[in-house]
């Protein structure tokens, strides 16, 4: 069965520090990776995709994240954040044959002034 | 703005009521997806219609059912309603039924079950 792994449930880190948020996944078949994030009181908006092509994808808002298929691993970095950063950030997978999206439990980022 | 509007926005009820969350999809978008979001369990995925058809059911309780309507927009019926249904109900909606297809979030419904 498929499963999405978020290691760090909080993350602290200071403003204009860099940042990385670890995402890994488990499946048999080839993936479609994804980074949400949800602001207090919001839905979630999505970050970046990665579909195929370049493992290195950028999204919104300065960040990045890189796939690695051999280590099942999406991470999200952003070389200096900022305090509006300050959200919860949910890493989602769907296989390339399947239609049901699976969500990790979500890292808390708290950006620290 | 997702272009996913979710009604209502919050619902405070009581144990044994049952309530009715409404979900109306981007323009042009077949597919809706419900999630329960709650601190212990984070996003839970529940039932995936497309285009008016049960596609995928995730970890739905018997006591919660859902329909997509012939105009795509979709209701979670919630009954017999307890204390841990409280949590934040997220509506997403897509293009296609998966593969290739974002989901687009609505701001969600707060239920409180007091």
């Amino acid at each position: 069965a498929q499963s999405v792994t978020q290691l760090d449930s909080q993350v602290p880190v200071f403003e204009e520090a860099p940042v990385e948020l670890r995402c890994n996944y488990s499946s048999s078949v080839s993936v479609y990776l994804f980074w949400y994030v949800q602001y207090p009181n919001q839905g979630l908006q999505l970050l970046l995709k990665y579909l195929s092509g370049s493992t290195l994808v950028k999204g919104i808002n300065g960040f990045e994240a890189e796939f690695n298929k051999s280590q099942t691993s999406f991470h999200l970095r952003k070389p200096s954040v900022h305090i509006s950063d300050t959200a919860e950030y949910f890493c989602a997978v769907i296989e390339n044959t399947g239609n049901q999206f699976y969500f990790g439990t979500g890292t808390s980022l708290t950006v620290i002034p | 703005d997702s272009g996913v509007t979710q009604t209502p926005k919050h619902l405070i009820t009581a144990t044994g009521q049952r309530v009715t969350l409404r979900c109306s999809p981007r323009s042009g978008d077949l597919s809706v997806y419900w999630y329960q979001q709650s601190l212990d369990q984070g996003l839970q995925f529940l039932i995936q219609y497309y285009n008016g058809e049960e596609r995928a059911k995730g970890n739905i309780l018997e006591r919660f059912s859902a329909q997509q309507f012939p105009d795509l927009h979709s209701e979670l019926n919630l009954s017999s309603l307890e204390l841990g249904d409280s949590a934040l109900y997220f509506c997403a909606s897509s293009v296609t039924a998966g593969v290739g297809g974002e989901l687009f979030f609505g701001e969600g419904s707060r239920l409180t079950v007091l």
